[in-house]
């Protein structure tokens, strides 16, 4: 595996699901990132860790839980989610704090909320 | 304001020139990139410019920054159809950890 994988890439669930969404990264990087990516509208930076500690939490609702077990891998815990939580979850690495190579993207999750 | 603008759509025809335009409110930015997205993919990083300079040129893609308007913009030479995608603007602020401020994306449309 190279770059940045995600896993799922569809998810389908139900209001009373509990669910998880898995990114792990190979590139060696020491900084994650959680974003949403809803159409038309800007992404929404939701978690970010930096060298396996939480950096930002952007006002985002306690149905979602993010765990970073170490450098390579992320994890989003979904439980009780709403129809508008539907959208593109993107996860994305960088190598802090570098700033010209950017922040590398998995292909994201589409989760649909039923 | 917060904001990084960008049009939704815009649409040229296979061969002539693509210009995606992008506003940004923040003078202490730093870097200013342009991501593309195709349909399926995550973002990839395309190219870059450092707030010092006024332009970037890279193959088909040149990068103009007018820091004084606060405008940022993605020349793609030759549109190709292989460059339908929606392009995104990002900036770096001094203060923002090192976090990006996103734009909303233009996709870009290929008429043959």
């Amino acid at each position: 595996e190279t770059g940045v994988t995600q896993t799922p890439r569809h998810l389908v669930m139900g209001m009373t699901n509990k669910k998880s969404l898995k990114c792990e990264q190979h590139l060696g990087h020491n900084a994650m990132y959680w974003y949403k990516q809803s159409a038309k509208k800007p992404l929404e930076l939701m978690f970010v860790y930096n060298f396996k500690e939480q950096t930002e939490n952007n006002s985002v609702p306690s149905r979602f839980s993010p765990e970073c077990p170490n450098s390579s891998h992320l994890f989003l815990h979904l439980h009780t989610l709403q129809p508008e939580d539907s959208a593109l979850y993107l996860c994305a690495s960088s190598q802090f704090p570098d700033r010209v190579a950017g922040q590398y993207f998995g292909p994201g999750t589409r989760l649909t909320v039923t | 304001g917060e904001d990084v603008e960008q049009s939704l759509f815009l649409s040229v025809r296979e061969g002539d020139s693509s210009v995606i335009n992008c506003t940004y409110t923040d003078s202490s930015s730093t870097y200013l990139y342009w991501y593309k997205q195709e349909p399926g993919a995550g973002l990839q990083l395309l190219t870059y410019i450092f707030s010092n300079m006024d332009m970037k040129q890279d193959q088909r893609l040149t990068v103009l920054l007018n820091k004084k308007d606060k405008h940022l913009s993605l020349r793609i030479a030759d549109t190709q159809t292989g460059d339908s995608a929606i392009y995104f603007c990002a900036e770096s602020r001094g203060d923002s950890n090192y976090q990006l401020i996103w734009g909303a994306g233009t996709k870009l449309i290929i008429k043959p």
